[in-house]
């Protein structure tokens, strides 16, 4: 099963709201990734936050990340129709190559 | 040149066919993987290359085998296929000691 889960599973917003996604998680990580993926396309590296960080900023984004819940959020503020895209939380295993990507946020911005 | 290219963009085969899927990237990144990503859903792993050696190979079936020729190009052999198989491929590659993948914008296969 995937070790990230994400919610909600879609959201639909206006221009201008802000936008708030969640994910869990079920085992240790040394680091917590979000990726955006537009329609058919391929992921895009948004930000990293580190397991010792408890909040991240980069423009428009913000993350948070609760390692006693294992749980971390993505904030989107001042949402614009060019946001809208699937969102997926990624957590790399310990010490290998491989990456478990939660289900995904599926965000509509509407102008 | 920070990118990744993957070819063709779509690809349209039976299931008698032998078709490839290409990656190729320039960064000097030593890890590539190939994911499998159906709509609607979240990439999958099938299987890793670090330094041009097979890594991880999630069970993939062996009618999709991987090469890596070299450390900048991936393929992906693709034989007898099931219409199941139809999804979005996309190969990634990371370099040493860094955390974040880079996709490239996938091969869409649909497989008749």
């Amino acid at each position: 099963s995937q070790q990230g889960e994400e919610d909600p599973q879609a959201l639909s917003i206006q221009e201008g709201e802000n936008a708030t996604m969640n994910c869990s998680y079920k085992t240790s990580i040394n680091n917590l990734q979000w990726y955006r993926q537009n329609s058919g396309r391929g992921l895009v590296h948004l930000i990293l936050i580190r397991s010792n960080e408890r909040e991240k900023h980069s423009g428009r984004l913000r993350v948070t990340l609760d390692t006693s819940k294992k749980s971390s959020s993505l904030l989107i503020t001042a949402s614009r129709a060019a946001d809208t895209a699937s969102y997926f939380c990624a957590t790399p295993f310990i010490g290998g190559f491989k990456t478990i990507f939660g289900a995904g946020t599926r965000l509509f911005v509407k102008a | 040149d920070t990118e990744v290219t993957q070819t063709p963009k779509h690809l349209v085969m039976g299931m008698t066919n032998k078709k490839s899927l290409k990656c190729e990237q320039h960064m000097g990144h030593r890890a590539m993987y190939w994911y499998k990503q159906k709509a609607k859903k979240p990439p999958e792993l099938m299987f890793v290359y670090s330094y041009e050696k097979l890594s991880i190979n999630e069970s993939v079936p062996s009618r999709f085998s991987p090469e890596c020729p070299n450390s900048s190009l991936l393929n992906l052999h693709l034989h007898a296929l099931q219409p199941e198989d139809s999804a979005l491929y996309l190969c990634a590659s990371h370099g040493t000691g860094a955390n974040e993948q880079f996709f490239g914008p996938g091969t869409r296969l649909t497989v008749l």
